[in-house]
């Protein structure tokens, strides 16, 4: 079965910093990945998503994220975080197959920006 | 922009009584997903149709929930009876196509539901 592990549940950063959500995946095969952003009181937004290639994907936003299959990680970044970047992220993997659509997320990391 | 319109945003409702969700997808959207998002964890798929069909329902708890896209633009959930245990935000999403994950999944504001 496919999972995620988003290991912090928390983190805090000041504007203008560089941050890293950590995301660890477990499938038994080539995985889609995918980052989604969650502000309060709003839906999901997708930030950046992998299949295949490049494995340093751009998203949206500034952000990027690097598909590291030795280590099953999918960890995002963004060079300087602004304040309106304070959300909740949540990375989320899905099978590398046909029309299956079934998204496994991750518990989410709630990011909190200082200024 | 398009957006996927959902109703009502808030719903606070007593355990065993029914509740209804409302969901509205972007315009042409063939594939709506319904998800539950318990507080503190990631979305969890209910429900997904192509069209009016049901794709995936493997985790829809069919005891209590229903759900239908009886034309194949709208789509209502309901709940019947509400448990304590269903406190959770439900959000509706769709995508273009055929529904694989190549697409992207365009997600509503979601459906705050309290069961007192």
């Amino acid at each position: 079965a496919q999972s995620v592990t988003q290991p912090d549940i928390h983190i805090t950063v000041s504007e203008g910093a560089s941050l890293e959500l950590r995301c660890n995946y477990s499938y038994g095969a080539t995985p889609y990945l995918f980052w989604y952003v969650q502000s309060p009181g709003q839906g999901l937004q997708l930030l950046l998503k992998y299949f295949s290639g490049d494995t340093l994907v751009q998203g949206i936003k500034g952000f990027e994220a690097e598909f590291k299959r030795s280590q099953s990680s999918f960890n995002l970044r963004k060079p300087s975080v602004h304040w309106s970047d304070a959300a909740e992220y949540f990375c989320a993997v899905g099978p590398y197959t046909g029309t299956a659509s079934k998204l496994t997320f991750g518990t989410g990391t709630r990011l909190q920006v200082t200024l | 922009e398009a957006e996927v319109a959902q109703s009502p945003r808030y719903k606070i409702t007593e355990k065993s009584q029914a509740v209804a969700f409302w969901c509205d997808p972007i315009s042409g959207h063939a594939t709506l997903y319904w998800y539950r998002q318990i507080l503190g964890q990631g979305p969890e798929l209910l429900v997904q149709f192509q069209d009016e069909s049901v794709v995936d329902d493997s985790q829809l708890p069919k005891d209590r929930f229903s759900a239908e896209r009886l034309k194949g633009v709208d789509s209502t959930l309901k709940i019947q009876p509400a448990e304590l245990g269903d406190s959770a935000m439900y959000l509706c999403a769709s995508s273009l196509g055929v529904g694989g994950l190549q697409e992207t999944q365009y997600f509503g504001p979601g459906t705050r539901l309290l069961v007192l």
